[in-house]
């Protein structure tokens, strides 16, 4: 069975940083692209970043050029995203995903961890 | 690059939905489906613009021409109703919908 878990969110300070890990299980992590997307309270899904299975392509969002890091350490079957200089409009649900493989599209995703940054 | 959907749809027991998304030249990339229900994670409904993954019910079909993609839920249930979010890959980033909230009355 796939298994994506998320943890490492919490409330943090404007300006602040967060790590975002995500262990994988049920499945050969090393070959797929694994990505990071967002859900703000009631607002919709924001795709935030994507790693290629070795690494050799990374993707970011716009919105957080500058501020993520995106890694992955395939023996430890582990996804991790770094957050830097946190805003009140980071506040967010960021959910791990696995995309399909040779196509677009997310096919398994994790419960997510919740970040809060207060006014 | 930006995909639009109507902000809701409601639809009776047993009729048809139809969740419009649009974007310009939309055909050309592959479009995907999210259901979400409330407090729970995405799950895919359908990729490659009419393809659905294993599990998903025969009522849940795609379309994809010029620039706008198609959702339709035929014979929709109670069950079916959530939110649902259209995607696509556009060369180096991927974009979602805006949302559709259907309401099954």
């Amino acid at each position: 069975e796939v298994r994506l878990v998320e943890s490492g969110g919490g409330l943090v300070k404007p300006g602040g940083s967060l790590r975002l890990s995500c262990a994988a299980s049920g499945f050969t992590f090393g070959r797929y692209t694994m990505t990071w997307v967002r859900q703000a309270p009631g607002k919709g899904l924001e795709w935030v970043s994507s790693i290629s299975s070795n690494s050799g392509y990374i993707y970011y969002a716009d919105s957080l050029k500058g501020r993520v890091t995106i890694s992955r350490d395939n023996a430890k079957k582990s996804l991790v995203l770094q957050l830097n200089s946190l805003r009140v409009e980071d506040t967010a649900l960021y959910y791990c995903a696995r995309e399909l493989a040779g196509t677009p599209g997310f096919d398994y995703w994790g419960q997510g961890t919740l970040v809060i940054v207060p006014s | 690059y930006e995909l639009t959907q109507p902000p809701s749809v409601s639809v009776s027991p047993g009729q048809t939905a139809t969740i419009t998304c649009s974007g310009d030249k939309l055909e050309i990339k592959y479009c995907c489906w999210y259901q979400q229900k409330p407090g729970q994670s995405p799950v895919l409904v359908i990729y490659e613009d009419t393809t659905r993954p294993s599990g998903i019910p025969e009522r849940f079909s795609g379309s994809n021409s010029g620039n706008t993609a198609t959702l339709t839920i035929s014979g929709t249930q109670a069950i079916d109703e959530a939110d649902y979010y259209c995607q696509a890959w556009n060369s180096s980033f991927y974009v979602f919908g805006t949302g559709t909230k259907v309401t099954v009355l």
